[in-house]
């Protein structure tokens, strides 16, 4: 079936410290979006990966997609205090109907 | 202006009482949707509107029944409501069913039921 895993489930870090989620897939993907959800909030879109290795960045945002397609990664460099939320990746089996992965919940110490 | 707006906020109700969750969006999208978040934060669909017709209908308890007058509108009315029914509802939208298009999400209805 069409699964997904988002790992870690929970992430806490020092303020200044990197961060990164990872969103693994057991089929293919057509592409992957990745959404941010302030504490409180609603989910936010952030970013879509379409090419095979693609890599995007966004000031201190990196994301990537895998060679095959499969995988996909969520990386901050040096997180502020306004990093914090939950990060979900939104995998596209390509079947009309994006579902999210479980999410990655960020937490910052100061 | 809001683009998907979804009222009411905040709903506290009784087990066994019916409640509505209204909908609206204002960028002209032709598909619009029901996520329902619970206490782990995991994002889950329960439907999919095109232009008013039901193309996705999670295996959803049939106590739900979405209603959309119009491809800007998408209602959610919950019958006998029950206590794991108790999370945040998310209505959204995007511009048409073809998976790629940014979901944009409204703020949510936080629906407790005791």
């Amino acid at each position: 079936g069409q699964q997904v895993m988002q790992i870690p489930q929970y992430q806490h870090v020092q303020e200044g410290e990197d961060f990164t989620t990872y969103c693994n897939s057991s089929t293919t993907l057509s592409n992957i979006q990745w959404y941010k959800q302030r504490p409180g909030g609603h989910p936010v879109f952030l970013i879509q990966l379409v090419k095979s290795g693609e890599v995007k960045k966004q000031k201190r945002l990196t994301f990537q997609f895998g060679e095959a397609k499969k995988n996909s990664s969520l990386h901050i460099t040096a997180t502020q205090t306004t990093d914090v939320g939950t990060y979900f990746c939104a995998p596209d089996f390509g079947n009309e109907k994006l579902t999210f992965g479980t999410g990655t919940r960020l937490t910052i110490i100061p | 202006d809001t683009a998907v707006s979804q009222t009411p906020k905040y709903l506290v109700t009784q087990m066994g009482n019916d409640k509505s969750i209204k909908c609206e969006q204002n960028l002209g999208h032709d598909t619009m949707y029901w996520y329902k978040q619970d206490s782990k934060k995991f994002l889950k669909i329960m439907f999919s509107y095109n232009n008013k017709e039901l193309i996705i209908n999670e295996t959803v308890p049939n106590r739900f029944s979405p209603k959309s007058p119009d491809k800007a509108h998408l209602n959610l009315h919950i019958n006998s409501l029950e206590l794991g029914d108790s999370a945040v509802y998310f209505c959204a939208s995007s511009q048409s069913r073809e998976t790629g298009n940014t979901i944009y999400f409204g703020e949510g209805s936080w629906l407790t039921v005791v």
